[in-house]
């Protein structure tokens, strides 16, 4: 099965808002709620930060928002702050009972 | 707090085995589903397997089915990935996750496989 596919890198400025995006397919992302973001920073372990497309667990900041429209999910982060800097994973539930994540988007705070 | 740590990474050569452990504490082990999921150097995160709490539902990844076991033990809030048949491309960190349905609740540090002649 083909990683869900995310842009390779995005960036911004402190204060704007960025959109990274998760495409997937019927199967995947367009089938089922059940779509999560993490952040990893280098040398770290990822972080769940939105997780059943648009629900944040608790201590995440509400800059993070997630949504989806058909087979595409978002990941919007509004504020940049310089902690944003890091790499950015999607995953999502299939409609074979397995878990698939994107390729991974590089965030840059310019 | 919840802690998970992984252990049993090192070097083996390929076509060798290696059993990972990974003690849960702080929260109620036998409610939570379990993953693995791993991360070769510089790449991306690639999901292993899922154990439901009472380890009844198993799931895999189809790349890795057949070489790959995971296994729970709730009376020692352990949980295991036995590998075999070891492969260069199987050189990752391996995280233990603690699964909030389908998404990854709480993550350990993770522990370094090194597959190599």
């Amino acid at each position: 099965q083909s990683a869900l596919t995310q842009p390779a890198s995005v960036s911004g400025s402190p204060g704007q808002s960025i959109t990274i995006s998760c495409t997937g397919t019927s199967s995947d992302v367009g089938g089922y709620n059940y779509v999560s973001w993490y952040r990893q920073h280098p040398g770290k372990a990822p972080k769940l930060m939105v997780y059943d497309v648009s629900s944040r667990p608790s201590g995440v900041s509400n800059r993070f928002s997630g949504s989806k429209s058909g087979n595409t999910a978002s990941l919007t982060i509004s504020g940049l702050q310089a902690e944003d800097e890091a790499d950015y994973y999607c995953s999502s539930y299939t409609s074979s009972n397995t878990l698939l994540f994107g390729g991974g988007t590089k965030l840059t705070v310019l | 707090q919840v802690q998970l740590v992984e252990s049993g990474g090192g070097l083996v050569k390929p076509g060798g085995s290696l059993r990972l452990s990974c003690a849960a504490s702080g929260f109620t082990f036998s409610d939570y589903y379990m993953s693995w999921i791993r991360q070769a150097p510089g790449k991306g995160l690639e999901w292993i397997s899922y154990i439901s709490s009472s380890g009844s539902s198993i799931y895999y990844a189809d790349s890795l089915k057949g070489r790959f076991t995971i296994s729970r033990d709730n009376a020692k809030n352990s949980l295991y990935l036995q590998m075999n048949s070891l492969r260069v491309e199987d050189t990752a960190v391996y995280y233990c996750v603690g699964m909030g349905l389908w998404f990854g609740d709480s993550w350990g540090h993770g522990t370094m496989v090194t597959v190599s002649s």
